[in-house]
């Protein structure tokens, strides 16, 4: 099992222009969620998912989209990136939710994305 | 909606002594208290976690302790390593919550 895996490991943007950063995970959890992390600011939750088809907002949604066509994927847009967006991305995934029994939440190896 | 709070933002200890890192958190509601370490360049990973009806779990030289009533959680490492160097996140969730809450994190220091 690859667990959760994301793409790309790295990408440079020039402000303005947009991308997709994609998280698979192959281990039929039905929670996903994206993060991003920023020095001092810990892990908050952009956008999750509770189901194929499901998106919801998290704490910092402004400026980003989010799919999940397929239950093992979950894909973060960026519409228009601008420098603020410099961050390093991870996504997660669970079983459960957070408040329930199975609720670890497996991270992607992460994507560090510079904006120009 | 829940607010986590994290001290100290760094922490230097020397091997084999011990290091504390202390949580607090806002809603009473909250009710599942894990603790993520994440080695530099690498995923965030879950070392150990608590539930609000238990108020201490050790595993090995890790160990977490809950105080409800204080709203306050903290994590203890024993005989500290140089590989036990990391930043270590606590999070709190609630009971019929989506996600979870993070802190800030901790970077722990083991110095040689």
């Amino acid at each position: 099992n690859a667990g959760v895996t994301q793409t790309p490991k790295f990408r440079v943007l020039k402000t303005g222009q947009s991308m997709t950063l994609l998280c698979a995970q192959d281990m039929n959890h039905e929670y996903m969620y994206w993060y991003r992390q920023d020095p001092g600011m810990g892990l908050r939750l952009i956008h999750y998912s509770v189901g194929e088809g499901t998106t919801a907002k998290g704490e910092v949604p402004d400026g980003y989209n989010v799919s999940r066509l397929k239950k093992q994927n979950f894909l973060l847009g960026l519409e228009s990136a601008a420098p603020s967006q410099t961050s390093v991305y991870f996504c997660a995934s669970s079983y459960s939710p957070a408040g329930g029994v199975y609720n670890e939440q497996f991270f992607g190896p992460g994507t560090r994305l510079t904006v120009l | 909606g829940e607010n986590v709070e994290q001290h100290p933002s760094t922490l230097s200890v020397q091997e084999g002594d011990s290091a504390v890192i202390k949580c607090t958190y806002s809603d009473s509601a909250s009710n599942y208290f894990p603790w993520y370490k994440q080695e530099l360049g690498k995923r965030p990973q879950l070392i150990i976690d608590i539930r609000s009806n238990v108020g201490e779990k050790k595993d090995q030289r890790i160990a977490v302790t809950l105080n409800k009533t204080a709203k306050h959680f903290s994590l203890h490492i024993t005989e500290t390593q140089p590989e036990d160097s990391a930043v270590y996140f606590c999070a709190a969730s609630y009971r019929t919550g989506n996600q979870f809450y993070f802190g800030t994190g901790t970077s722990l220091t083991v110095i040689p």
